[in-house]
């Protein structure tokens, strides 16, 4: 089964400071997300990327970025981190949508409380 | 911005009843149409998708999608108590964009 890696598992940060979460996939996919959950709610994109090097805006990019250095990493910056940004934080990854396996492979989460 | 709302919020079934889950779009070019579970405390996982109008059977789950109303659903037969859990829909956006956008969720609880 496909897998994606998500460092750290938890993390509490401070007000005002900067955290950086980290994935990396093994499964040779093209696509890869960033993904928050708020406690019993869905899931929200924040950015995704479908090449190296480039990323693309989700529905809530505000107060994030993202980086793609590789194929297999792909990590989330929170340069100001604040209380509203708690939550639970998910990487995917996926094949190329130009086939029909388009299934995301989720990572097992991060869960960020900010202080 | 592709909105996709999920009905109903919550759900309880009797151990052995069928599981209606509805979910609504708001692009009328989307093209992939998918739902997937999430059991406490653990990642979603993909359950099953569909691309064209229709219906699709996988065991216990069937699809259903209608394009022009811009809406499917989900429908577990036989459901069990292990399928307690929330459950996600998803719409791509525009296309073949691997866009995806998730609903708010539908919690359910099957009991015995």
């Amino acid at each position: 089964e496909a897998a994606v890696t998500q460092s750290p598992r938890s993390k509490v940060a401070v007000t005002g400071g900067k955290v950086t979460l980290s994935c990396h996939q093994t499964n040779n996919h093209d696509y890869m997300y960033w993904y928050r959950q708020d406690t019993g709610h869905g899931l929200r994109l924040i950015h995704y990327s479908y090449v190296a090097d480039s990323t693309e805006k989700g529905d809530i990019p505000d107060g994030y970025k993202a980086s793609r250095p590789s194929q297999e990493n792909f990590s989330l910056i929170l340069e100001l981190a604040s209380l509203s940004q708690t939550a639970v934080y998910f990487c995917a990854s996926s094949d190329d949508w130009g086939s029909s396996q388009n299934t995301l492979y989720f990572g097992a989460g991060t869960r960020l409380s900010v202080l | 911005q592709q909105k996709v709302q999920q009905s109903p919020e919550s759900l309880i079934v009797p151990e052995g009843a069928m599981t209606s889950l509805n979910c609504t779009f708001s692009d009328s070019a989307s093209q992939y149409f998918a739902w997937y579970r999430q059991h406490s405390g653990k990642a979603p996982k993909a359950l099953m998708s569909i691309f064209s109008n229709g219906e699709k059977e996988e065991g216990r789950f069937t699809i259903h999608l209608n394009k022009a109303s811009l809406h499917f659903s989900l429908h577990i037969r036989d459901s069990q108590p292990s399928d307690s859990a929330l459950y996600l829909c998803a719409v791509n956006t525009g296309g073949l964009s691997g866009k995806l956008t998730f609903g708010e969720g539908t919690q359910v609880t099957v009991i015995s």
